[in-house]
């Protein structure tokens, strides 16, 4: 069965770019009718949708976090990619990768996710 | 994009049934049947609940439902049981092409 598994670094320190790639198993990142999105959780906080990415490389993003923010795929890894530029201590949260089922806009297999701290 | 409205918290006894509100717009809940609803345990990720507003995934069961009035759409969980405690979430389809989230529900056994 598919399997999503986040990596990258737990510590990025403010104005930096915090990046994450998430791997994709048991399954084509290339199938049809997917997108494949972040979402984040600040601690003791509700989600936060950052974007989506189609395996032909078409994007969506979080209007409030658009100017900051860039995901991409490489389908020869199987792995989809998030670079965030110039954070902020507001940044730190628990970043999720999740598959997303177009036709009914829904995140039906989700990552354990990963905790990333802006700190200096 | 502004996040959905959700209470912050809903409480019942085992076997009583509650309710969860996610109120948006016109632009979201209102238009599209495409929300969604997530279950998140402490420290666990979200699992999905219900999709295009009232659908069930295989293996969820049937003491969750959901439905949709207006820019209102809800979750109700029957029967409840102490496996249910948890955090929930709502989420939309916008007319921007983008996802939004509501702010979640604790949801208490008492």
């Amino acid at each position: 069965q598919l399997q999503l598994q986040e990596s990258g670094p737990g510590l990025v320190k403010p104005s930096e770019t915090l990046s994450l790639t998430c791997t994709v198993s048991g399954g084509s990142i290339s199938s049809s009718n997917y997108y494949w999105d972040w979402i984040r959780q600040p601690p003791g906080k509700g989600l936060e949708w950052i974007g989506s990415i189609y395996h032909s490389g078409s994007t969506y993003y979080n209007p409030s976090l658009r100017s900051r923010v860039t995901i991409s795929v490489d389908t020869s890894k199987n792995q989809f990619s998030l670079w965030l530029s110039s954070v902020t201590a507001a940044d730190t949260a628990v970043y999720y990768c999740a598959k997303h089922e177009a036709i009914v806009d829904a995140f039906n297999i989700w990552g354990q996710g990963t905790m990333v701290t802006v700190s200096s | 994009q502004s996040a959905l409205t959700q209470p912050p918290s809903v409480s019942g006894s085992p076997g009583q049934s509650v309710t969860i509100s996610c109120t948006g717009t016109s632009n979201d809940v209102g238009s599209y049947n495409r929300v969604a609803w997530y279950q998140q345990p402490p420290g666990t990720a979200p699992k999905l609940i219900i999709y295009e507003v009232s659908n069930r995934p295989s293996g969820v069961p049937d003491r969750f439902s959901g439905s949709k009035s207006g820019n209102t759409a809800s979750l109700t969980i029957s029967g409840l049981q102490a496996e249910d405690e948890a955090d929930y979430y709502c989420s939309s389809y916008t007319s921007s092409v983008t996802l939004v989230f509501g702010g979640g529900t604790k949801v208490t056994v008492l």
